[in-house]
């Protein structure tokens, strides 16, 4: 099977403050894409980030970036200068590229973060 | 633009009702899916489809049945609920083919108890 493991159940940070969530992951495909969704209390998924494997350069948008590790098979979320509206909890996601893979995920389990005033 | 749309948001079921959920996407996407979240274990893919009258097994498929009669519709039943079923099951779309694909739009989820 090919999975996503979220080690971190739990997160907290100061507001304004910077943290990483952590993600790695089991392939063997070479070419596949990675995300972070966010899920508020509303439960809605949200993307926050989308990585191509095939791309070296991290991907980032505004305050979020990732540090993406090929060949260790990790993908990282940073999140700076954190504000309240940032708690949820995150998941990091797994798709297959190319055509039969039909924009299937794989989900981790997830890391509830918390953001302190 | 109302994306996607699930229906019904909350059901309470006793074991061995039946139920339908429907997920209803006006952006002409062709592959849908449905996904059941349970704590500690994320999104789990049940059943998917890539086209009208096309569906296909997802990870944890076994207790659910789907069908595609429209393009914009993806219905997923319960022929005989169980406490197992308990569950926030999501429906989500996406385009056809290259980066789209992986793109996926989320509907707000549908709450299921079974008692």
């Amino acid at each position: 099977a090919q999975t996503v493991t979220q080690s971190q159940p739990e997160m907290s940070v100061q507001e304004a403050e910077t943290v990483t969530l952590s993600c790695t992951y089991d392939t063997s495909e070479s070419d596949y894409y990675l995300f972070w969704y966010k899920q508020p209390p509303s439960r809605q998924m949200i993307l926050v980030i989308r990585q191509e494997a095939y791309k070296q350069q991290n991907a980032t948008e505004n305050r979020f970036s990732v540090n993406f590790q090929k060949a260790a098979k990790s993908f990282s979320l940073k999140i700076s200068d954190s504000q309240l509206g940032d708690a949820a909890m995150y998941f990091c996601a797994r798709a297959n590229a190319g055509g039969t893979s039909y924009g299937k995920l794989t989900f981790g389990q997830g890391t509830i973060l918390t953001v302190h005033p | 633009n109302a994306g996607v749309t699930q229906t019904p948001k909350f059901r309470v079921l006793k074991t061995g009702q039946s139920m339908t959920l429907l997920c209803a996407q006006d952006m002409n996407h062709e592959y849908m899916y449905w996904y059941r979240q349970d704590p500690g274990m994320g999104l789990r893919l049940i059943h998917y489809s890539v086209g009208e009258g096309t569906t296909a097994k997802g990870e944890v498929p076994d207790g659910y049945n789907v069908s595609r009669l429209k393009k914009q519709n993806f219905l997923l039943g319960l022929e005989s609920a169980a406490p197992s079923q308990t569950s926030v099951y999501f429906c989500a779309s996406s385009k056809r083919g290259g980066s789209g694909a992986n793109v996926l739009t989320f509907g707000a989820g549908s709450r299921l108890t079974v008692l």
